[in-house]
């Protein structure tokens, strides 16, 4: 398998822009998170899906962002308008079964900088 | 609510010294704790992980770490480190569906 697959790997755009950011998990994994890291916040869950049912969106920062998993294979986070406290690396990652009892298999992310 | 704690923010050491990071789990029930690594620029991946049997866990390049339940602890270990460990080592255990990451601990590890 090739892992998880995230894309674009870099994004850069403009303040207002609309970003969205794609996600392909594992195959035959149940559950999908998204994970935001920044050096002054770390590491933070935003959404995770579960058979693609969103089951937790606490972390969502605000309305401007959004996530969807349409089928077991794609998810995207889309933030609309973006702006520059945006800019973070955003990682996708998947696990075989519950999310906490199973290894979390990461994507390489997607370097996102707002200018 | 479930919680992981990463007692060391930021550790520098000499290569050939030995590493041991800090960590500790709130209780929750089933104690799963998983260490993870992020190498400079890249995604986490896992180091290593503890779901039951020997508390004695021994994962990739020579790392372990041993579960005391006791002392709610799981620490990383490394008898003699590299200048290659240099990275970004994150602790954590199940909450709910989901895991639970520490702070993180930056190692920086000079030749």
């Amino acid at each position: 398998d090739a892992g998880v697959i995230q894309s674009p790997r870099h994004e850069v755009t403009e303040m207002g822009q609309e970003v969205t950011l794609r996600c392909k998990p594992i195959s035959g994994h149940d559950y999908l998170f998204w994970y935001r890291q920044t050096m002054m916040r770390g590491l933070e869950l935003l959404i995770y899906f579960n058979n693609n049912v969103p089951i937790d969106d606490s972390g969502m920062p605000e309305d401007r962002f959004s996530a969807k998993m349409p089928n077991a294979s794609f998810s995207t986070l889309k933030i609309q308008p973006s702006e520059p406290r945006d800019s973070a690396v955003y990682f996708c990652a998947s696990s075989l079964t519950a999310g906490g009892y199973n290894e979390q298999f990461f994507g390489p992310g997607t370097r996102l900088t707002v200018l | 609510a479930q919680s992981v704690s990463q007692h060391n923010h930021h550790v520098i050491l000499s290569e050939a010294a030995s590493l041991e990071l800090g960590c500790n789990y709130s209780y929750g029930g089933t104690v799963n704790l998983f260490w993870y690594v992020q190498y400079p620029g890249q995604h986490l991946q896992l180091l290593l992980k503890y779901f039951s049997g020997d508390p004695l866990v021994k994962g990739i390049k020579g790392f372990e770490a041993e579960f005391i339940k006791s002392k709610f602890s799981f620490n990383l270990r490394k008898p003699s480190v590299q200048w290659s460990d240099t990275a970004e080592y994150f602790c954590a255990s199940p909450g709910a569906d989901k895991l639970i990451f520490g702070t993180g601990t930056r190692l920086q590890v000079f030749p």
